[in-house]
């Protein structure tokens, strides 16, 4: 079967820097997106991994080991409208998106 | 670029009636569009995927005779709640992808959403 697994939940200060962990299985794999949805809007795109490493963005950076079925997106100098949800999908082998729960990420000043 | 437009951004309607959403590629030629639904505080759930010009192919569990998608172009994919009930208030959220070459391929791009809401 194909499963994501993130944390529900995360609570970081602002300023700080803070880690989501993701960890999939998938029949197939093609490549791994993280996408931010803030409430009651539509996801928008963060980044794309499709080799092992780290991909760096400005404040974001993900990070991906494809033989672990492992992925992180570190966020740096939180600001408070990073509070979100941040979603793990990987690509499966027909390229569809595989979507998980996502990981709600709460700043406090 | 890659934007996708959602219309209405919200409806509300009476139970029995049904609603139709739809979804445009502004700047880019969609092979696929997606549908999906998310009820509050959960994971958003793929109903359907759609290629331009072909029938949709619907996720297990979802009635393709209640949610009516038709791709009839490139740049519009609509989405029909025929005879709507309270259960089916949600959040329909649309994607879709341009299936050229490279990571855009793959990469969905999302409409801001309709918010349905039945009484």
């Amino acid at each position: 079967g194909q499963n994501i697994d993130q944390p529900t939940e995360m609570t970081a200060t602002e300023g700080a820097i803070v880690q989501i962990n993701c960890t999939y299985q998938t029949s197939g794999f093609n490549g791994l997106f993280w996408y931010q949805q803030h409430a009651g809007e539509a996801p928008t795109f963060l980044s794309y991994n499709v080799l092992d490493g780290l991909e760096e963005k400005g404040r974001f950076s993900s990070f991906l080991s494809r033989s672990k079925g492992y992925s992180y997106l570190l966020l740096k100098e939180l600001q408070m409208k990073d509070s979100a949800s941040y979603l793990c999908a990987p690509l499966d082998s027909n390229y569809q998106l595989i979507w998980g729960a996502g990981t709600k990420l709460i700043i406090k000043p | 670029g890659a934007v996708v437009s959602q219309h209405p951004s919200w409806v509300i309607c009476k139970s029995g009636t049904s609603v139709k959403i739809e979804c445009r590629s502004l700047d880019f030629q969609a092979t696929t569009m997606f549908w999906y639904r998310q009820f509050p505080k959960q994971s958003l759930m793929l109903m359907a995927t759609s290629n331009e010009g072909s029938k949709a192919t619907y996720e297990q569990g979802v009635e393709k005779d209640k949610f009516l998608i038709n791709h009839a172009s490139l740049t519009l994919s609509t989405l029909t709640v025929t005879s709507a009930h309270p259960e089916d208030s949600s959040f329909y959220i649309c994607s879709a992808r341009s299936g050229t070459s490279g990571r855009l391929s793959y990469e969905q791009y999302f409409g801001p959403g309709t918010r349905l809401t039945v009484t």
